[in-house]
Formats: C-alpha cells, sequence, structure tokens
C-alpha cells in the first residue's frame, strides 16, 4: 500500500518563526489533505491539495504530485499552532495518514 | 453548517463488554468513514460507506467490528466482546462522495478497555 512519511517528527519554534513540514508519498495519488489535530483532538482540515499551491492566511501549502511530496509552510507561528500536523493521501477513498509532526511553539 | 457529530465522547468499559459508537455525518454527505487513533500514531482505515453500503471495510482487524449505516446517515460502529488492545481513539469522517472526496472528521470517541 501507500507509504506516507512526514519530517521533521518533532520541531520546537519560538513565536513568531516560520518553519517548513515535508511530507513524502510513495505512489500516485488522487488527493492529499493537510490537519491540524489541536491539543484537545480534533482533527481540523487546513488544505485539500492534489497538486499546485494554495494559501490561507499564515499557512500555505505546494503539493508536486509529479515528484510525490507536499510541503506545509507556516509563517510567523503563533502558540496556537501547538499541536500534530498530519498529511494524508486518498489511496482508494481511504486515507492514508502520516505519522505526523509534532509541533510546540513557544511565547 | 454542523460539523461531523459522534457520541459518546468517552467510552470506559470492562473486557469482554459489547459497544456502540455513534456517528453523524455532515448533512447531505454520501460517504462515511471509521478511522482508529492509537497514541502517538496517525488515524488509521477501519471501513467505508458510500451510501448504505459498506464499499469497504478491509481495514477492520476482526470480526469482533462491524458497522452499519441503515439509513445512509447516521452510522454505528459495533465492537464485540472487547478487549483491552481495542482502547484508542475511534473517529469518524464524511465526505460529498463523487462530487468531492475531502474528509471531514468528528471529534472522536475515546474507547478505554479496563
Amino acid at each position: 500500500g501507500i507509504q506516507v512519511e512526514q519530517s521533521p517528527p518533532d520541531l520546537i519554534l519560538q513565536e513568531g518563526a516560520n518553519s517548513t513540514l515535508r511530507c513524502n508519498f510513495s505512489d500516485s495519488v488522487n488527493n492529499l489533505q493537510w490537519f491540524h489535530q489541536n491539543p484537545w483532538g480534533q482533527l481540523i482540515n487546513l488544505f485539500y491539495i492534489p497538486s499546485g499551491t494554495k494559501q490561507n492566511g499564515r499557512l500555505s501549502a505546494t503539493t508536486v504530485a509529479t515528484e510525490r511530496y507536499s510541503l506545509l509552510y507556516i509563517s510567523s507561528s503563533q502558540t496556537t499552532d501547538s499541536g500534530v500536523y498530519f498529511c494524508a493521501v486518498l489511496g482508494f477513498q481511504k486515507l492514508v495518514f502520516g505519522t505526523g509532526t509534532r509541533l510546540l511553539v513557544s511565547p | 453548517g454542523a460539523g461531523v457529530s459522534q457520541t459518546p465522547s468517552n467510552k470506559v468499559t470492562e473486557k469482554g463488554k459489547y459497544v456502540e459508537l455513534r456517528c453523524d455525518p455532515i448533512s447531505g454527505h454520501t460517504a462515511l468513514y471509521w478511522y482508529r487513533q492509537s497514541l502517538g500514531q496517525g488515524p488509521e482505515f477501519l471501513i467505508y460507506f458510500q451510501g448504505t453500503g459498506a464499499a469497504d471495510d478491509s481495514g477492520l482487524p476482526n470480526d469482533r467490528f462491524f458497522a452499519v449505516r441503515p439509513e445512509g446517515s447516521v452510522s454505528t460502529l459495533k465492537i464485540q466482546r472487547t478487549e483491552r488492545g481495542d482502547s484508542a481513539v475511534y473517529l469518524c469522517a464524511s465526505s460529498l462522495g463523487s462530487r468531492s472526496n475531502e474528509q471531514f472528521f468528528g471529534p472522536g470517541t475515546r474507547l478505554t478497555v479496563l
């Protein structure tokens, strides 16, 4: 089946810093989603991005499907950005998740 | 509008008991998914419904797990003879189906088997 790898596994930032999270996947995919799992466990949709670039406020994402990777950019990080960021790719209608990047933003 | 809802939010049961977990998808979403998330891991697929039928149940770990969606809306995940290894957060998601496969998740049910 499809393999999804995320890096780095852990990231500690000072408030205001920028960061880039990476997601590599092993096969062609129909869809890719980025999620933020907040400290209460809720998965929040960030981007639905099978290819190209999208921006939403301080967050942006780029997926290069032909090279099988996606990047999530967080600019001017805030403490509320803390949590786990998951990349998930769609294979045969089911999402396959990576192991996540755990982000801690300190004041 | 309302998102995906799940009940109960927490369930504590004893080994060997039967449990039911409920999922109410976003109104109008024809596709519904169940996932399970263990501590420190990403969610793992269990089963996918398109309408009333289970289109893919390949992620169910064994025959103690069963899910239904009789009217094509609410779904119930049923676990028989629970084991301590079943302890996890059970997540439900829904999508528009053929019109869009972007999945939206509920808050989950945290199941603890003592």
